[in-house]
C-alpha cells in the first residue's frame, strides 16, 4: 500500500525554526517528484514546495522562499520540510503528497494525514 | 501569477446532478485536476488530467474543461460527497496553483 506519513509538527514561537519529516513506503520513494502543501486553519489548499526525484532541483512559493528549505534522503524514503524565521502565518496543516505520475505536471496522488504547525507565542 | 477562481459554496438536492467550476484564464490549454477534501481529512484526486478518474472514483465523478472553465460533475450526488472540492493546475510562472475550493452541501 503506497502511503505517506508526516511527523514534527508542534507548537513553535515566532522567529523560530522546525523540522517536517514525511515517511514514504508502498512505492519506489526515488523515482518521484515530492511536494509539501499546506492548509490554514479553515483556508484552503497552498502549494508550498516541491522537489525533484534526486533531489537536485527545488522550488518553493515567494510566501516561505528563503526561509523554508526541501530536501530528501532517497536512502530512507523520507522528505524533509525545514521552516526556519517561522510566522504566525505560517500556522497550517502541512501535508505531504507525491506527483502520481512521473510527467509534468502531475497530480497529487496520494497525499499523506498532515501534521499540525502552530507558531504563537 | 495565475489565478483560479471557484464559488465558495454549491448546493445540491440528493440524487441530483452538482457542477463545480473552476475559472482561469484559458484554463482550457492547461491540465486540470479536482481534489476532494472531507473534514479532518487529507485531499483525495477525482480528477486528473480533466476528465480521468483515479481507479476507486466512481463514475459518478466526472470532468471538462474549455474555454476559461473547467466543471466537476458529480451525478447522483449522495451524502457521503459533501466534501470541499478543489481545482489544481501547473503554470509556467506560479507553478503549482489552488483554487479557492468549494464546499458542496447535498440537501
Amino acid at each position: 500500500e503506497v502511503q505517506l506519513v508526516e511527523s514534527g509538527g508542534g507548537l513553535v514561537q515566532p522567529g523560530g525554526s522546525l523540522r517536517l519529516s514525511c515517511a514514504a513506503s508502498g512505492f519506489t520513494f526515488s523515482s518521484y517528484w515530492m511536494h509539501w502543501v499546506r492548509q490554514a486553519p479553515g483556508k484552503g489548499l497552498v502549494w508550498v514546495s516541491r522537489i525533484n526525484s534526486d533531489g537536485s532541483s527545488t522550488s518553493y512559493a515567494d510566501s516561505v522562499k528563503g526561509r523554508f528549505t526541501i530536501s530528501r534522503d532517497n536512502a530512507k524514503n523520507t522528505l524533509y520540510l525545514q521552516m526556519n524565521s517561522l510566522r504566525a502565518e505560517d500556522t497550517a496543516v502541512y501535508y505531504c503528497a507525491r506527483d502520481n505520475e512521473i510527467a509534468v505536471a502531475a497530480p497529487f496522488d496520494p497525499w499523506g494525514q498532515g501534521t499540525l504547525v502552530t507558531v504563537s507565542s | 501569477s495565475y489565478e483560479l477562481t471557484q464559488p465558495l459554496s454549491v448546493s445540491v438536492a440528493l440524487g441530483q446532478t452538482a457542477r463545480i467550476t473552476c475559472g482561469g484564464n484559458n484554463i482550457g490549454s492547461k491540465n486540470v485536476h479536482w481534489y476532494q477534501q472531507k473534514p479532518g481529512q487529507a485531499p483525495v484526486l477525482v480528477i486528473y488530467r480533466d476528465s480521468n478518474r483515479p481507479s476507486g472514483i466512481p463514475e459518478r465523478f466526472s470532468g471538462s474543461n474549455s474555454g476559461n472553465t473547467a466543471t466537476l460533475t458529480i451525478s447522483r450526488a449522495q451524502a457521503g460527497d459533501e466534501a470541499d472540492y478543489y481545482c489544481q493546475v501547473w503554470d509556467s510562472s506560479t507553478l503549482w496553483v489552488f483554487g479557492g475550493g468549494t464546499k458542496l452541501t447535498v440537501l
